[in-house]
């Protein structure tokens, strides 16, 4: 069964400093893997996405993941942190090749960004 | 920007009512979604449609019903709201391949007093 497991519930970083969203998952094959983000009282938008082409992937909003399958991680970074970037960050696994979407969630870290 | 639209973003309703939360989507995707997320918590997917006609229950079990209709609708149903369905709802879409990106609405706060 595909499961994902975000390490940290809350990070706190200071404007400007680099951000660090650890993600990891499992999976019994190659998983589509999946960043999205929650402002408050809004609904979720997709960060990026890897689906077995590049291993490093590019966001929006300067964000990037690494997919890592020998440290089963997907770890979300960005080099500077702006106070826009506090939300809710979700990592997401997508099941099994073929069917429906079924995306497993992973319980949320949420980022505090202080002046 | 995804095309996906819920209505209402938000409802307080009195208990035992009956009530409909809107999904629509204009992006013609075969596949829709509604997630259930308390506050805090993360999110569970409680229904899924393949298509018109095709509806399945998810992982969460859920008191509500849904229709698909229409491609670019599924609404989802409480016959008798309960304090125990207060949550946020989310609606979701994606086309059929597998790995495609799921679109989400801006999501439906549901209290039920």
């Amino acid at each position: 069964a595909q499961s994902v497991t975000q390490l940290d519930s809350h990070v706190s970083v200071s404007e400007g400093t680099p951000v660090l969203l650890r993600c990891n998952y499992s999976s019994s094959y190659s998983p589509s893997l999946f960043w999205y983000v929650q402002h408050p009282n809004k609904g979720l938008q997709l960060l990026l996405k890897y689906t077995s082409a590049a291993t490093l992937v590019k966001g929006i909003n300067g964000f990037e993941a690494e997919f890592k399958k020998s440290e089963t991680s997907f770890h979300l970074t960005k080099p500077s942190a702006h106070m826009s970037d506090a939300a809710e960050y979700f990592c997401v696994v997508s099941d099994r090749p073929g069917g429906y979407n079924k995306l497993i969630f992973g319980a949320g870290t949420r980022l505090a960004v202080h002046p | 920007e995804a095309d996906i639209y819920q209505t209402p973003r938000y409802l307080v309703i009195g208990t035992g009512k009956k009530i409909t939360l809107e999904c629509s989507q204009t992006m013609g995707h075969d596949k829709m979604y509604w997630y259930q997320q308390d506050p805090g918590m993360e999110l569970h997917l409680i229904h899924y449609s393949y298509g018109v006609n095709s509806t399945e229950k998810g992982d969460l079990s859920s008191e509500s019903t849904v229709s698909r209709i229409r491609t670019e609708h599924f609404p989802l149903t409480l016959e008798s709201a309960r304090p125990s369905h207060t949550s946020q709802y989310l609606c979701a879409s994606s086309e059929m391949n597998s790995g495609n990106t799921i679109y989400f609405g801006e999501g439906s706060w549901l209290t039920v007093v």
